[in-house]
């Protein structure tokens, strides 16, 4: 798994709670993404960071919000979770960008369920 | 913006049969082309990619050729097995290379 683990792996939460998922990472790799998965959708992107305290919205960034403090971590927080936040959401590293089109390395995934 | 659209599934073959899995794109620029599969339980894993117009990809018997002219990057399997069951993903990335835009997955499932 390319040295990512996400935690937990699975979650079962209220509506209306703070969840916050963890991304920790032992390649020092600068890039670090979150995803959501959902059926017929793929895998959408909600937050990205290119290094540590940058950070930049994806496609689907609204109720989300991140942080990266230092290069291995990168933690994805539902302020207040709702239901349509039920989903599989993946972790994904790459060390670079640009002409090289480095591939994104993904994590196990964290399954979400709000009740 | 770009987007990735892929056939729907799930494709449902027997073991030994030939595998097209269509893929085509829309996007501005030259972007470069993967396809991903995600095995039960796992995360996705990268399975090939072109980064070029007329590049093959290919891995594991896979192979997926960057079509500019039709905007396609069909993946093809000659002889798929049961251990190529899982889901895969068309993908393209922006040309800077930061973001990768994924297709609605296609369901592969192989029978003895």
């Amino acid at each position: 798994d390319a040295g990512i683990t996400q935690s937990p792996r699975h979650k079962v939460t209220e509506t209306g709670t703070p969840v916050t998922l963890r991304c920790h990472q032992t390649e020092n790799h600068r890039y670090m993404y979150w995803y959501r998965q959902d059926p017929g959708h793929g895998l959408r992107l909600i937050h990205y960071s290119y290094g540590v305290k940058d950070t930049d919205k994806g496609e689907v960034s609204d109720g989300y919000s991140v942080s990266r403090s230092k290069t291995e971590d990168f933690l994805l927080t539902l302020e207040s979770a709702t239901s349509s936040q039920t989903s599989v959401y993946f972790c994904a590293i790459s060390p670079g960008t640009g002409s090289n089109n480095s591939p994104l390395h993904f994590g196990n995934g964290t399954r979400l369920t709000v009740t | 913006g770009d987007s990735v659209t892929q056939m729907e599934g799930p494709v449902t073959l027997s073991e030994e049969a030939f595998l097209t899995i269509n893929c085509t794109y829309t996007a501005t620029g030259y972007p470069s082309l993967f396809w991903y599969v995600q095995y039960p339980g796992e995360g996705l894993q990268l399975l090939l990619k072109a980064t070029k117009a007329d590049d093959k990809g290919s891995n594991k018997g896979f192979e997926a050729t960057y079509r500019k002219e039709t905007t396609s990057f069909h993946l093809e399997k000659g002889s798929v097995q049961v251990s190529d069951s899982a889901v895969y993903f068309c993908a393209l990335s922006d040309n800077a290379g930061n973001m990768l835009t994924f297709g609605g997955g296609t369901r592969l499932m192989v029978k003895p």
